[in-house]
């Protein structure tokens, strides 16, 4: 199984301020990355799919890049409505495997 | 307008039974591959099962594999998955999603509990 490690854990952050979320794959997926975003009681959205490509709807702060083992998730400046979890997942191959998830937290 | 709405989902006893189902609308769905993603309380996020559009192929993981079945009724635009020998660690919130082979729409979860 390919083990995605996603960091930080949590991260703390204040309106206005740039973040990167780092996702490392245990094997080469190409670009068979996406991203999510979830908020407490609500399903998983989609941000970002094949590694770089934004999902429609989704505001352009929000910007991935990477490929093969190591990716990025990059929102540019951060808007409260940005404070959540998010995974990273793999669809290289099965089984499909996530990170842990990094929580965004307001500093 | 996607939708996805599960159902079935409530208490089952250890070694127990439950069927979940997944109604879809707003796009064809047997051209779509689906999936059952599910979050334990407070924890992250794991794939169960994915099918394809018609049918005929599935993946499972291997924490459900032999104990949980995917189907689809293509139909009735539904999703079934039926899942036997229930375990406590199968405790979740169970969301079924569309694939694109990205998950870009997920319905609103149900929630099993397995408890004696």
């Amino acid at each position: 199984d390919i083990q995605m490690t996603q960091s930080p854990s949590t991260l703390s952050s204040s309106i206005g301020d740039r973040v990167t979320i780092t996702c490392r794959a245990s094997q080469s997926i190409s670009s068979w990355l996406a991203w999510y975003q979830q908020k407490p009681g609500k399903a998983p959205k989609l941000l970002i799919y094949k590694a770089s490509s934004l999902e429609s709807g989704v505001p352009s702060r929000f910007s991935g890049s990477g490929s093969g083992t190591e990716f990025t998730l990059t929102i540019s400046s951060l808007q409260p409505d940005d404070f959540a979890t998010y995974y990273c997942q793999q669809y290289n191959n099965y089984p499909r495997t996530f990170g842990q998830g990094t929580k965004l937290e307001i500093k | 307008e996607v939708q996805l709405l599960e159902s079935g989902g409530g208490l089952a006893q250890p070694g127990g039974s439950l069927r979940l189902s997944c109604a879809a609308s707003g796009f064809t769905f047997s051209s779509y591959a689906m999936s059952w993603v599910r979050q334990t309380p407070g924890k992250g996020l794991e794939w169960v099962s994915s099918i394809s559009g018609s049918g005929e192929s599935t993946h499972y993981a291997d924490s459900v594999k032999g104990r949980f079945t995917f189907s689809r009724d293509n139909s009735k635009n539904t999703l079934f998955l039926q899942m036997n020998s229930l375990r406590a660690e199968d405790t979740a919130v169970y969301y079924c999603a569309k694939e694109v082979p990205q998950w870009t729409y997920w319905g609103q979860g149900t929630l099993v509990t397995v408890s004696s």
